[in-house]
C-alpha cells in the first residue's frame, strides 16, 4: 500500500519567515495530494490540492509543489502569520479510489 | 449545511465496557470514512464505506472494533469491549464521489480508564 514519510516533524520560524513542509510517497499510481491544516483541539481542514498533471499550484500565501519522478511534493507557506500555527498534515491517494493515506504531521509554531 | 456531526463529543469509560461512535456525514456525500488519532501513531484510516457498503476495513484495529453504515445518512463504530489502549481521538469524514476532499467531524475525544 502507499507510504507517505512527511519531514520536519516540528519547526519553528519567525513570524514573516518562510515555512516549508516536504513529503514523499511511495505509489506511483498515487495522483491526488491533499494538505490538511489542524488546530489545536480541531479537526483537520482542507487547506489546499494538488494533482498529478500540475507542478505546482498557489493559493495566496500558500503553494504547493509535486515532482512526480522523485514522487515528492511540498507546502510553503510564506510570510507567516501566528495563526498558520497548526499541525500540517500532507496525504496522497489514487484519486478516485477515496483512500487516503496521511503523513505523520508537522507541528508548526510561528513566533511573534 | 452543519457538516460532519458526531456525538458524543467526549467520552470516558471504564475498561472492558462497549463504546459507541456515532456519525452523520453531510448528505449528498458518498463516502465515508471513520480514523483515529493519537499522538504516538498519528492520523490511521479505520474504516471507509462508499454508498453505505465497507470498501476497506485493514485498518480496524482487532475484533473488538466494529463499524457499521445502516443507511446514507448514519454510521457507528463500536468497541467492545473498550481497552485504555483505545483512548484516542475518533474522526468521522465524509467526501463526495466526485472530489477527493474529505469534511472532517469534529471528533470524539474518548478515554478508557
Amino acid at each position: 500500500g502507499e507510504n507517505v514519510e512527511q519531514h520536519p516533524s516540528t519547526l519553528s520560524v519567525q513570524e514573516g519567515d518562510s515555512a516549508v513542509i516536504k513529503c514523499t510517497y511511495s505509489d506511483s499510481a498515487s495522483n491526488y495530494f491533499p494538505w490538511y491544516k489542524q488546530e489545536l483541539g480541531k479537526r483537520p481542514q482542507l487547506i489546499i490540492d494538488i494533482r498529478s498533471n500540475v507542478g505546482e499550484k498557489k493559493d495566496q500565501r500558500i503553494a504547493v509543489t509535486l515532482n512526480k519522478t522523485a514522487k515528492h511534493f511540498s507546502l510553503h507557506i510564506t510570510e507567516t502569520q501566528p495563526e498558520d500555527s497548526a499541525v500540517y498534515f500532507c496525504a496522497a491517494s489514487q484519486g478516485g479510489y477515496q483512500k487516503v493515506t496521511f503523513g505523520t504531521g508537522t507541528k508548526l509554531q510561528v513566533i511573534p | 449545511d452543519a457538516g460532519v456531526i458526531q456525538s458524543p463529543r467526549h467520552e470516558v469509560t471504564e475498561m472492558g465496557q462497549e463504546v459507541t461512535l456515532r456519525c452523520k456525514p453531510i448528505s449528498g456525500h458518498d463516502y465515508l470514512f471513520w480514523y483515529r488519532q493519537t499522538m504516538m501513531r498519528g492520523l490511521e484510516l479505520l474504516i471507509y464505506f462508499n454508498n453505505n457498503v465497507p470498501i476497506d476495513d485493514s485498518g480496524m484495529p482487532e475484533d473488538r472494533f466494529s463499524a457499521k453504515m445502516p443507511n446514507a445518512s448514519f454510521s457507528t463504530l463500536k468497541i467492545q469491549p473498550s481497552e485504555p489502549r483505545d483512548s484516542a481521538v475518533y474522526f468521522c469524514a465524509s467526501s463526495t464521489n466526485r472530489g477527493e476532499t474529505q469534511y472532517f467531524g469534529p471528533g470524539t475525544r474518548l478515554l478508557v480508564l
